[in-house]
């Protein structure tokens, strides 16, 4: 069975610091990889996506996520974190054979950035 | 850009009653699909459309029902509200084709069912 699995809860960054977000993912063969985050009562807002090639993903919000196919992990990384990046952030998978907009999420992870 | 949007935002709902949480998208998406967002669970998806007059289920479609006559508007209907449905919904959209497709979401229903 597919799934996504993202250990951390909650995570707490200084501002100014580097935060990693952790995403482990199961699925057969090769995955669609997706990073969304979303701001208190607010829709999910597309960060970045890993299809092919680069291993290192750059997306919106000088946010990038490596993929590591031997770990089978896809983890959210920023240089600097910013108190504005303090959100809930959610990793998702979505296999190459599925169609119809279908992807299997994450429980979530809560950022918190403090000043 | 209107992109994917929802109605109502917020809705209060007394078990028993039937509601229809409404769902446009003005991108010309053939895939949409809704998903229910509960804490400690992510996102779980109910059910979803390739196209019009084509659905199926998702993981999680018990108590729900859609419908895609038009390729813009995919509403989703709750036929006997349980406190078991108290979530937030999103609705979201994607081009067909390529499973790499960037799936984008409304900007949710909070719905509360006493």
């Amino acid at each position: 069975a597919q799934s996504v699995a993202q250990p951390e809860d909650q995570v707490n960054v200084a501002e100014g610091n580097p935060l990693t977000v952790k995403c482990t993912y199961s699925v057969s063969g090769n995955p669609y990889l997706f990073w969304y985050v979303q701001y208190p009562n607010r829709g999910l807002q597309f960060l970045l996506k890993y299809i092919t090639g680069d291993n290192l993903v750059k997306g919106s919000y000088g946010f990038e996520a490596e993929f590591n196919k031997s770990q089978t992990s896809f983890h959210l990384k920023k240089p600097s974190a910013l108190v504005s990046d303090s959100a809930l952030y959610f990793c998702a998978v979505r296999d190459r054979g599925s169609q119809g907009g279908k992807l299997i999420f994450g429980q979530g992870t809560e950022l918190s950035v403090k000043p | 850009n209107a992109g994917v949007t929802q109605t109502p935002k917020f809705q209060v709902l007394k078990t028993g009653q039937s509601m229809t949480l409404q769902c446009a998208q003005d991108m010309n998406h053939e895939y949409m699909s809704w998903y229910r967002q509960d804490p400690g669970m992510g996102l779980r998806l109910i059910h979803y459309s390739v196209g019009a007059g084509i659905t199926d289920q998702g993981e999680v479609p018990n108590g729900y029902n859609v419908s895609r006559s038009t390729t813009e508007d995919f509403p989703l209907r709750l036929l006997s509200a349980a406190p078991s449905q108290t979530s937030v919904y999103f609705c979201a959209s994607s081009e067909q084709g390529a499973a790499g497709n960037t799936i984008y979401f409304g900007e949710g229903s909070w719905l509360t069912v006493v």
